[in-house]
């Protein structure tokens, strides 16, 4: 089993500021890695499936980064709003066929 | 929009008990997926199915088993329920592509079990 690691666990910040997370996975076998953003009583949902080393995704105020050769991608939020209040996940997966995820960061941003 | 439904938000069964938990999608997905999620740890894989009759065990299969009759639908079937498979249950799809990594899986609203 893939050990996939975010940091941190939780984070509290005002709006209007911007943030970010770490996702840690193995570098030495890696397929793709996934970022999904679960609201509280909603699925998660997709934000971003990642494969290449150095890309980059952008999605509005949320970005991502990709590093497959040191094994970690960085979550970034601009101008945090109240409705990016969730917990992230991230997923990488060693073979084609199924994710490992993270525990998540959970975000809570107040006004 | 696309959807993934699952049959119950809440469920409360006794030690014991069968349980069936049942998924639908609607977007003609040929992966489908079973995760739990308990508080400190990742989703966890239980079982998942590349095509109908097809199956595949995850990471944590033990006390579960799955059914694919239909491509549509994917079910959790929990023999004899026990307290330690109280949990959050997420089940999700995703399209057959290049590989299931590769493809974002589409979640559906998830089953909270109790089992007393």
């Amino acid at each position: 089993i893939l050990n996939v690691e975010q940091s941190p666990q939780s984070l509290h910040v005002q709006e209007g500021d911007s943030t970010n997370f770490t996702c840690s996975f193995p570098s030495s076998i890696f397929y793709a890695l996934h970022w999904y953003r679960w609201e509280t009583a909603k699925s998660p949902e997709a934000l971003f499936v990642m494969t290449l080393n150095g890309d980059e995704k952008k999605k509005g105020r949320i970005s991502a980064t990709l590093n497959t050769k040191e094994g970690y991608s960085y979550l970034y939020i601009k101008g945090s709003q109240p409705e990016d209040s969730a917990t992230y996940l991230c997923a990488s997966t060693g073979t084609a066929s199924k994710l490992t995820f993270g525990t998540g960061t959970r975000l809570q941003v107040t006004l | 929009d696309v959807k993934v439904t699952q049959s119950s938000r809440y469920l409360v069964k006794r030690t014991g008990e069968k349980v069936f938990l049942e998924c639908v999608q609607d977007m003609d997905h040929e992966n489908m997926f079973w995760y739990r999620q308990d508080p400190g740890l990742g989703l966890r894989l239980i079982y998942f199915s590349y095509d109908v009759k097809m199956k595949e065990k995850g990471d944590i299969p033990e006390g579960y088993s799955v059914s694919r009759e239909k491509k549509e639908r994917f079910s959790l079937i929990l023999e004899s329920a026990s307290t330690n498979q109280t949990s959050m249950y997420l089940c999700a799809s995703s399209s057959l592509g290049t590989g299931i990594g590769y493809n974002e899986q589409f979640f559906g609203p998830g089953t909270r079990l109790t089992v007393l």
